[in-house]
């Protein structure tokens, strides 16, 4: 299966701890981006990396939160310090350079703080 | 302030019938606009544009048309099958200002066909 992958698909954890999950791209795509999308919402953009470089975070993205693409392949998403507000479904999504629209996402990984 | 709006969340049409879902953006500087398909479990899967200096664009049973003065667009799925039965999101790239590469998307439209 070349598609991007994510792991864990699930993950259920007390209001306090620390998280993180992993994002692994299509082999080719070098960017790469973390979503989050809450029950009855579309998608919403969290942060973006070109490469290893991380080129934009949203104000969703609060101090507790923090990404990582070390040498422009797998990506991390931490949650510190979780909250129950972060219950979610994480998703995360890889493109082509020339490409940046058609954005391929991952099967998400779904936290719940409880 | 929500820059694309799905006003129906749930839309039921018969097999073989015509789908037509619906999205009205804000920002008339959109370049792009995108549907995106996702089924229970799975994350959302790209599935058609259209760019801003194109009025239609088709792929298959797909259709995406697109009213630049009403602020409009809309997906046709003819003819509609089962396996359509998905919740579908209209997305835009960026916004005005910002990156061309997040995208914003609605809050999607729940399609079922029934058999």
């Amino acid at each position: 299966d070349t598609g991007v992958s994510q792991d864990p698909r699930h993950k259920i954890t007390k209001r306090g701890q620390n998280v993180t999950f992993r994002c692994d791209p299509i082999s080719e795509h070098n960017r790469l981006y973390w979503y989050r999308q809450t029950l009855g919402q579309g998608p919403e953009f969290l942060t973006y990396f070109q490469n290893e470089a991380q080129l934009e975070k949203s104000r969703l993205l609060s101090d507790r939160f923090s990404a990582e693409r070390p040498k422009g392949s797998f990506s991390t998403l931490e949650i510190q310090r979780t909250e129950q507000g972060d219950s979610a479904m994480y998703l995360c999504a890889s493109s082509l350079s020339g490409r940046p629209y058609e954005q391929y996402f991952g099967p998400g990984t779904r936290l719940t703080v409880t | 302030d929500q820059q694309v709006k799905q006003n129906s969340p749930s839309l039921s049409v018969q097999e073989g019938r015509i789908s037509i879902l619906n999205c009205d953006y804000t920002n008339s500087m959109f370049d792009y606009f995108l549907w995106y398909k996702k089924y229970p479990a799975e994350g959302p899967t790209f599935l058609i544009s259209i760019s801003s200096i194109k009025d239609k664009n088709e792929d298959g049973r797909f259709t995406v048309f697109l009213n630049k003065s009403a602020k409009h667009l809309s997906l046709h799925i003819v003819p509609s099958q089962p396996g359509d039965s998905a919740v579908y999101f209209c997305a835009v790239p960026g916004r005005s200002g910002g990156s061309n590469y997040k995208l914003t998307f609605g809050k999607g439209t729940l399609l079922t066909v029934n058999p």
